[in-house]
């Protein structure tokens, strides 16, 4: 059964620091996705990662995929408190999406 | 233009009775998904429908579930005889088509229905 471990679960850091939240998924999978849920309000993706190797920015954050190690990244630099959110990882498979518990990012001042 | 819409937004009901959820997708998209959220956690992926086709139902929680698409726009999906254990936040999506088997890579959410068993 494919299962996804997201960790840390709970993350609080400071503005300006960086950090890394780790996605570890326990079979092969066609495609991994990272998406972020504000408070109360729906799922925005953010990234699809499809390859071995693969590495995606999109302003402070950054997502890689190893699919040798069935382990993704998501990176983030230089965290500004418009950051603070859910952020989930969700690997597909056939016919199944399975998503990660999520990281609650909370950026501080 | 305009996204994935769900209602009602809010579902109080009291456990027993019958409830339906209503997703319309994005114009066009043939794919559309139902997920269950509880409250913490991450998203229960639940059924999918390819058209009006729901190839795999594998996924609904029980019997008390079932899903509807008519007309490749609108689903319904009904939780008979709630139970407290239904209540979740509901999110629909949708695609251009379905996302597996290198199908398009973005599914669209709608904002969820939340729903409460009393």
């Amino acid at each position: 059964e494919l299962k996804v471990e997201q960790n840390p679960l709970f993350l609080s850091m400071q503005e300006g620091k960086n950090y890394t939240i780790y996605c570890n998924y326990s079979t092969t999978s066609d495609r991994l996705y990272w998406y972020r849920q504000d408070p109360g309000k729906s799922l925005e993706s953010l990234f699809v990662l499809l390859s071995n190797g693969a590495v995606k920015q999109e302003g402070r954050l950054m997502a890689s995929l190893d699919t040798k190690a069935r382990l993704s990244t998501l990176h983030i630099t230089a965290a500004v408190h418009d950051l603070s959110a859910t952020y989930f990882c969700a690997v597909e498979m056939d016919n199944d999406m399975r998503f990660g518990a999520g990281t609650r990012l909370t950026v501080k001042p | 233009g305009a996204g994935v819409s769900q209602s009602p937004s809010n579902k109080v009901t009291e456990k027993g009775k019958d409830v339906e959820l209503r997703c319309d997708p994005i114009s066009g998209h043939t794919a559309l998904y139902w997920y269950r959220q509880r409250l913490g956690q991450g998203l229960e992926f639940l059924i999918y429908f390819q058209g009006n086709s729901a190839p795999d139902k594998s996924g609904l929680p029980s019997d008390r579930f079932s899903a509807e698409r008519t007309g490749e726009s609108v689903s319904t999906l009904t939780i008979q005889r709630t139970q407290q254990e239904d209540s979740a936040v509901y999110l629909c999506a949708s695609s251009l088509g379905v996302v597996w088997r290198g199908g398009p890579d973005t599914q669209y959410f709608g904002p969820g229905t939340r729903l409460t068993v009393l």
